[in-house]
């Protein structure tokens, strides 16, 4: 069995300051790890993604993301946001036939 | 263009009134699925396909029926709506039969009244 939580429901900044986006996770088997966005009235497109090898993973837009197997996180950074980062960001876990997201986290950026 | 097509894309129907939302993808993708968006609750598996003929319960799979007798469609069939499924409904797919980097549709709206 495997879940998401992100610790924070709305996130609220000013433009061009820095964020994080908490996620942590549990598996009980390989954990592939992914960060998907959702603008305001559209689908979900992938943001990043953790399959293996190093740590830190840089996604489109310039965000990026920390894998930490001890702390059984996967934070969600970006070091200047824009107003057009507006959305809803959702941390998800992958297993073998499943894919399964937290509860959303709102990055709502104000001028 | 590479995409996943669902239709309808709004739709308000009754109580008991049987609808099929379809899903089609041009990109051969072996794997398919299903998932509701509610506020709060994030994104919830409803369906999944890994291939033609092979389909499997999510995490919410009461009241809904899917079928994948071709590979590029995987329609939702609520049989007898309730209001407790209007929701937003998405569904995605992915070139392998692991769960890995899906591709979604833009969301079906569906209000039952």
């Amino acid at each position: 069995a495997q879940s998401v939580t992100q610790l924070d429901s709305q996130v609220p900044v000013f433009e061009e300051a820095p964020v994080e986006l908490r996620c942590n996770y549990s598996s009980s088997v390989s954990v592939y790890l992914f960060w998907y966005v959702q603008y305001p009235n559209q689908g979900l497109q992938l943001l990043l993604k953790y399959l293996s090898g190093s740590t830190l993973v840089k996604g489109i837009n310039g965000f990026e993301a920390e894998f930490n197997k001890s702390q059984t996180s996967f934070h969600l950074r970006k070091p200047s946001v824009h107003i057009s980062d507006t959305a809803e960001y959702f941390c998800a876990v992958s297993g073998y036939s499943t894919l399964t997201f937290g509860k959303g986290t709102m990055l709502l950026v104000s001028p | 263009e590479a995409q996943v097509t669902q239709n309808p894309r709004y739709l308000i129907t009754v109580t008991g009134k049987k609808l099929t939302v379809t899903c089609s993808q041009n990109m051969n993708h072996e794997y398919m699925s299903w998932y509701r968006q509610d506020p709060g609750l994030g994104l919830r598996q409803i369906y999944y396909s890994m291939n033609v003929e092979v389909t499997d319960k999510g995490d919410v799979p009461e009241g809904y029926k899917v079928s994948r007798k071709e590979k590029r469609n995987f329609p939702l069939i609520l049989e007898s709506p309730s209001p407790n499924q209007t929701s937003l409904y998405f569904c995605a797919s992915s070139p392998d039969s692991g769960a890995n980097v899906l591709t979604f549709g833009a969301g079906s709206r569906l209000t039952v009244l």
